[in-house]
């Protein structure tokens, strides 16, 4: 069956620096692929899209990668903040996007 | 201000007790999905609407109705539900769903005693 791994524990990280957060997947080969943040308490909002033909794709201190390769999706923060401490979801697509599978999500914590 | 409501946002109710969750947007989407969310799993759909009377099954559809009457509409019906759908809520909506993102509503907290 379709599967989405997202590292379960948390990424503690130090201000300043790049947080590297991973996703791989298996089963299931992707049209495209989003990223999420997740607030306690509150619903994902929308960070960044890529598409299968795409390598990578930025937007302001946010780099996301995609290998269809090696089946798996790199998200980077650069010059990490406290105010980037969240939960961070990737989530899969196919073409018709009707039914989009999610990771679990990885926690990050960026201390000041 | 474009957003997607949900009501309640919190419940706590008793096995077997009908109860209807609802969800609004306002950016006039055609496609919506429900989604739970427990701890270790992720959001797993549930339900999925491409329009108005169009509706389709997700990966957890057991125990859930949904229905579309209007656009902007997508309750979620539990009509007995069960210890086991106790969890975390969200609806969701997007113009279409293709190479779009998804607009998430803030989430509903269910308890079934």
């Amino acid at each position: 069956s379709q599967k989405i791994e997202q590292n379960s524990e948390a990424l503690n990280i130090q201000e300043g620096k790049t947080a590297t957060l991973t996703c791989n997947y298996t089963n299931y080969s992707p049209a495209y692929l989003q990223w999420y943040r997740q607030d306690p308490g509150r619903g994902p909002v929308f960070l960044l899209l890529i598409r299968e033909n795409e390598k990578e794709k930025r937007k302001e201190r946010l780099k996301v990668t995609f290998d269809t390769t090696l089946k798996q999706s790199l998200f980077h923060i650069t010059a990490s903040q406290p105010a980037d401490s969240a939960t961070y979801l990737c989530a899969l697509d196919g073409a018709g996007g009707f039914k989009t599978i999610f990771g679990a999500g990885t926690r990050l914590f960026v201390k000041a | 201000e474009a957003q997607v409501t949900q009501n309640p946002r919190y419940l706590i109710t008793v096995t077997g007790k009908k109860l209807t969750v609802t969800c609004s947007q306002n950016m006039n989407h055609e496609y919506m999905s429900w989604y739970r969310q427990d701890p270790g799993l992720g959001l797993r759909q549930i339900y999925y609407s491409m329009n108005v009377e169009v509706t389709d099954k997700g990966d957890v559809p057991e125990g859930y109705k949904v229905s579309r009457k209007e656009k902007r509409n997508f309750p979620l019906i539990l009509e007995s539900p069960s210890p086991n759908q106790t969890s975390l809520y969200f609806c969701a909506s997007t113009t279409t769903p293709s190479y779009n993102e998804q607009f998430f509503g803030p989430g509903t907290r269910l308890t079934v005693l």
